[in-house]
């Protein structure tokens, strides 16, 4: 099946400084990549997502890339502000099977 | 759009009892629900998969008898914790994936309720 590991486990950095967040699959079927935000208590919020037949995606402050040839996929937030400090979730999914979730990356913003 | 609601978001029962966990999705329907269980500060992992109208397809590992669940319609998935014990506290959350919210993909988004933060005494 498919397997999802996600870099790093924590994260800190400066208001106003960017975070990337990094995840590699295995499974070349794969060809749809969330990501989510999941604030303490609460669960995880839909940000972003990616298809395979395309290699970069941006929404505001945030932006995915992904690269199937290394099967590597990462999440860019710039400007980061302290609202933004959460725990955040890659995934993938192959085609009718189950979306497989990243080990999680705890980013903390600094004020 | 795509609102899940969960509840309820909290509760506490003692062991042996069984406990109930609802999961709505407000404003669209929802061929498909999903399961999860959360421990701190792990990921999540998939303990279910319900079809409205069939019974659901459990994850290795996980009992069916004890963790029941019922996809009676296209908005409500429900989630019994029966026989409760100390060992099943955990944080339980509900997804669920709509009808052609892209058609193109069976992999279409997934909406996460708030979870249930369970408690077993």
């Amino acid at each position: 099946g498919e397997n999802v590991e996600q870099h790093p486990s924590t994260l800190s950095v400066q208001e106003g400084d960017s975070a990337v967040i990094k995840c590699t699959y295995s499974d070349s079927a794969s060809n749809y990549f969330p990501w989510y935000k999941q604030e303490l208590g609460k669960g995880p919020q839909l940000i972003i997502d990616i298809r395979s037949n395309v290699g970069e995606k941006k929404d505001q402050r945030i932006a995915v890339t992904l690269n199937k040839t290394a099967k590597h996929f990462s999440l860019h937030i710039t400007e980061t502000q302290p609202e933004d400090s959460a725990v955040y979730f890659c995934a993938a999914a192959v085609p009718y099977q189950k979306v497989t979730f990243g080990t999680g990356t705890k980013l903390q913003v600094i004020p | 759009g795509a609102v899940v609601s969960q509840h309820p978001s909290w509760v506490i029962c003692k062991s042996g009892t069984s406990v109930k966990i609802e999961c709505r999705s407000l404003d669209f329907q929802a061929t498909t629900m999903f399961w999860y269980r959360q421990f701190p500060k792990q990921s999540l992992m998939l303990m279910a998969t319900s079809n409205e109208g069939s019974k659901a397809t459990y994850e290795q590992g996980v009992e069916k008898d004890k963790f029941l669940i019922n996809h009676a319609s296209l908005t409500l998935s429900t989630l019994t914790v029966t026989s409760a014990h100390p060992e099943d506290s955990s944080f339980y959350i509900c997804s669920a994936r709509g009808i052609g919210t892209d058609l193109s993909s069976y992999n279409s988004p997934l909406h996460f309720g708030n979870g249930t933060r369970l408690t077993v005494t």
